[in-house]
């Protein structure tokens, strides 16, 4: 197990809607990045957080929007949530550049 | 900009066979890294091995092993023995150095799912 945790494991919302998914980075490491996995793709990164700042953001609209706390766990919150925000959300923590280690997932399905 | 393609979408052998999984990428920058992940059912990416691009040493750990081709722009990965356990979808990633604070970013392909049969 890598140490990264995410919560909630599951979760269905309506379109419209708004969520946050939170992710807990490894002991040590200072940066979140986010990633969202649609069925059948690869991963999309959606955004990083390094100290409490983003650096960097992915072909994502504004509507997706993310915090990271001083002890460096971090939140992912989509705003009016529209169908195909149905994914598979991945939460990786690292040392700024080094190696990415990923969280379980969370799983959204949007009604 | 940074690009991986996995050709291969699906692949099926029988469990003890040899299976190799392709790997292109695509990248301007001369310092960059490569990466393998392996997907289970379950979702969570188990990271594999990552190389630097000014590494070209082929690595071999225990039934895994990579290659690493600079001048074809490929890191293809070989499951020695396979085993019922190797099943999953497996993803190269490419993360660029970049300058000025890059946020190395992983660029991943598709992936390939391997079906190990008994």
């Amino acid at each position: 197990e890598t140490g990264v945790t995410q919560s909630p494991t599951h979760l269905i919302k309506t379109r419209g809607q708004q969520v946050t998914l939170r992710c807990s980075s490894q002991s040590g490491h200072n940066t979140v990045s986010w990633y969202q996995q649609a069925l059948g793709q690869g991963p999309q990164f959606i955004f990083q957080y390094y100290r409490e700042e983003e650096n960097g953001r992915g072909n994502f609209p504004p509507r997706f929007s993310g915090l990271q706390f001083p002890n460096y766990s971090s939140e992912l919150n989509v705003n009016a949530l529209e169908l195909d925000d149905s994914a598979l959300y991945l939460c990786a923590s690292s040392r700024r550049a080094e190696t990415q280690y990923f969280g379980p997932g969370t799983r959204l399905l949007v009604l | 900009a940074q690009k991986v393609t996995q050709a291969q979408t699906e692949i099926s052998v029988v469990e003890k066979e040899d299976v190799t999984l392709d790997c292109v990428y695509e990248t301007r920058d001369t310092t960059y890294y490569l990466f393998w992940y392996k997907q289970p059912p379950s979702g969570e990416l188990v990271f594999l091995i990552r190389r630097n691009s000014f590494d070209e040493q082929n690595e071999i750990s225990g039934r895994y092993s990579w290659n690493f081709q600079k001048s074809t722009s490929s890191f293809n990965f070989t499951i020695t023995a396979s085993q019922v356990v190797d099943s999953a979808v497996y993803f190269c990633a490419l993360s660029e150095a970049g300058s000025g604070g890059s946020n190395y970013k992983l660029t991943f392909g598709k992936g390939t799912l391997l079906t190990v049969n008994p």
